[in-house]
């Protein structure tokens, strides 16, 4: 199957500072993005959805000021969590699909990252 | 509004086979997905349905019937190392995809 590669898989950083999170489709062209996020135990959570190059569609409740998405090529989408807190601590996980939302295109998983904010 | 239904958690025994279900109400359908996360990793793909019936992958299977709503994963032979959570996703009109909390499957030796 298709590769998607996230980086960083683990960060801890300090109450206050950003920290960026990469996904990247290592052999295909991933037109639509998502960024979940996933509490011990919980579902995982949709938090945006990106299409290269236009803004992501963030879903309610998510603060687009605190967790900003660039969709910038068609093989890498960040996400910045902005002035990380205790409670933004998580598991981020990207997906990457070659569709356009209007298929059933199988979306690929990065592996996540686990992020600690002290 | 939008639900989906799946046990949080089952134990089987390592040889035997698990049926894990799936109940879901979505606003429209374009598809089931089930998915394995083990613990601390992001979930990997195992199936997709969204014709009625039955698709057959090794040792996994996957069972979809829409007009009940309702999809069960069946994994034969079971292996210590399937032991991990399961997730039921529906794919709603809109292309997006709902998720179910999960099955916890335990596999006992």
């Amino acid at each position: 199957g298709a590769v998607v590669s996230q980086h960083p898989s683990r960060v801890i950083c300090k109450s206050g500072t950003s920290v960026k999170i990469e996904c990247r489709s290592l052999d295909f062209q991933a037109t639509t993005m998502f960024w979940y996020r996933q509490f011990p135990k919980q579902s995982l959570m949709l938090m945006a959805t990106s299409n290269e190059g236009s803004k992501a569609t963030y879903e309610q409740g998510v603060e687009k000021d605190k967790f900003l998405i660039n969709h910038a090529s068609l093989t890498l989408s960040t996400l910045t969590v902005t002035s990380a807190h205790p409670e933004d601590s998580s598991f981020y996980i990207c997906s990457a699909s070659a569709g356009t939302g209007d298929s059933s295109t199988e979306a690929f998983f990065g592996q996540g990252t686990r992020l600690t904010v002290v | 509004g939008q639900n989906i239904d799946q046990p949080t958690e089952m134990t089987a025994t390592e040889g035997a086979i698990v049926q894990i279900n799936c109940t879901y109400q979505t606003s429209g359908f374009n598809g089931l997905f089930w998915y394995q996360q083990h613990a601390g990793e992001a979930p990997t793909f195992l199936s997709y349905n969204v014709l009625d019936g039955l698709e057959e992958k090794g040792r996994f299977s996957s069972f979809l019937s829409r007009s009940k709503g309702y999809s069960y994963l069946l994994l034969k032979e079971l292996q210590m190392k399937d032991s991990a959570s399961y997730l039921c996703a529906v794919m709603d009109s809109n292309y997006q995809l709902i998720w179910g909390a999960g099955t916890k499957l335990i596999i006992k030796p």
